[in-house]
């Protein structure tokens, strides 16, 4: 397996436009979790999906952000509007119950 | 959303010697405790973990130290090696649906 899969790795974007992060998750694995990591507050847990239900999305920050999860291999975190605060490494992760996460590589997100 | 602290924030060790970083939790229905690896511009990576039914855990150099009494972990680093130069994350899970709950991460730089 290819393990988790995140694009773009990369992503500066200007105030006010929208974001999209995108996640394959590893096949087979049944949670999916979205963090943003930066200096100040560390790995933050923004959203978990089990069975592509959301289950717990109380660490998204904001009503800008968004995620879905359409379908097992596939999922979304959006921000709209973006904003500079906004600006740090977003990770997917994705696991099967009882076990350790894995991460994919991260999205660096600059908003100028 | 429950804790795991973690010590020291930064360590410096001579190559060769011993890195020790510690974890403590809180909520006793945690059973399992992985910790990460994590490289600058990569996601964390699974290192090694363990389940509260043992008190260590050996992989190569890698030991996780148990103490279910006193609710403590630790990850040691026998003979570390500048290539172990990295952040490291413990963490704690309870069987189930729930996230992996990260300590703040320990800052681990070997020296020559």
């Amino acid at each position: 397996d290819a393990g988790v899969i995140q694009s773009p790795r990369h992503e500066v974007t200007e105030m006010g436009q929208e974001v999209t992060l995108r996640c394959k998750p590893i096949s087979g694995h049944d949670y999916l979790f979205w963090y943003r990591q930066t200096m100040m507050r560390g790995l933050e847990l923004l959203i978990y999906f089990n069975n592509n239900v959301p289950i717990d999305d109380s660490g998204m920050p904001e009503d800008r952000f968004s995620a879905k999860m359409p379908n097992a291999s596939f999922s979304t975190l959006k921000i709209q509007p973006s904003e500079p605060r906004d600006s740090a490494v977003y990770f997917c992760a994705s696991r099967t119950q009882g076990a350790g996460a894995f991460f994919g590589q991260g999205t660096r997100l600059t908003v100028v | 959303q429950q804790q795991v602290k973690q010590s020291p924030q930064s360590l410096i060790v001579q190559k060769g010697g011993i890195s020790i970083i510690n974890c403590a939790y809180e909520n006793t229905a945690f059973d399992y405790f992985p910790w990460y690896q994590q490289f600058p511009g990569k996601g964390p990576a699974l290192l090694i973990a363990i389940r509260p039914d043992v008190s260590e855990k050996k992989e190569g150099r890698f030991t996780i130290s148990f103490n279910k009494s006193a609710k403590q972990f630790s990850l040691h680093i026998m003979d570390s090696q500048p290539g172990d130069s990295a952040t490291y994350f413990c963490a704690a899970l309870v069987r189930g649906n729930t996230p992996l709950v990260f300590g703040k991460g320990t800052r681990l730089s070997v020296i020559a």
